[in-house]
């Protein structure tokens, strides 16, 4: 199966600063997928990245704030900017493995200040 | 797109006892439905999933149920341990590089 790293596996921000968050597949894929999992909550969808086109963002979450790039077929990040408190979640990316399942990244637990 | 509700939030249980938790999803396109362990401060860990040309799938003592007429799925765990204790999430997807959709989760306490 398809093995992801990511990082910063956590960091510490100040308010109103920006974090880009990797995640580097070990195969290619087509899609990644980036979560967010608040404190205590479940795992919410952000956008789904595919290399070569802007990045499809769900309701509730936008280009300006998480914005996304997907340069190649085993590589993306995601940028949380202009953070506030309210930012402080895990973030997870993931990838389809056509049919073998998903499988996610460690996560990069970000807490803002 | 895909909505996916998860019951119960909590769950304890006696040691020894089952569990079962519960999923509905709303999109009958959907057709693979993983289960995944989340031990505190770690990602989740995929334990069991089905997909929809089956109706039940087992792996020693944890097993999942669908059906797809119904558009529902459950995990059930058996003679449970204190190490089961952890979140656990039922998700769907249509696969073909389509996202999974989470359901809450449920925390499950086992009660030595």
């Amino acid at each position: 199966s398809a093995v992801i790293s990511q990082k910063p596996s956590r960091d510490i921000c100040q308010r109103g600063t920006s974090l880009t968050i990797q995640c580097q597949v070990d195969s290619q894929v087509t899609m990644m997928f980036w979560y967010r999992q608040q404190p205590g909550q479940s795992l919410t969808l952000i956008a789904t990245a595919n290399q070569g086109s802007e990045a499809t963002y769900e309701s509730g979450f936008v280009i300006d704030k998480f914005p996304i790039s997907r340069p190649n077929l085993t590589f993306s990040t995601l940028t949380v900017s202009n953070m506030s408190p309210e930012d402080s979640s895990i973030y997870l990316c993931s990838v389809e493995e056509g049919g073998d399942g998903y499988t996610f990244g460690s996560g990069t637990r970000l807490t803002v200040v | 797109g895909e909505n996916v509700e998860q019951h119960p939030s909590t769950l304890s249980v006696q040691e020894g006892d089952s569990a079962v938790i519960k999923c509905t999803y709303s999109d009958s396109a959907s057709n693979y439905f993983p289960w995944y362990k989340q031990e505190l401060g770690k990602r989740p860990q995929l334990i069991i999933d089905i997909r929809s040309n089956v109706g039940e799938k087992k792996d020693q003592r944890i097993a999942v149920t669908l059906n797809k007429t119904a558009k529902h799925f459950s995990l059930h765990i058996t003679e449970t341990q204190p190490e089961d204790s952890a979140v656990y999430f039922c998700a769907a997807s249509r696969s073909g590089n389509t996202p999974l959709v989470f359901g809450k989760g449920t925390r499950l306490s086992v009660i030595a």
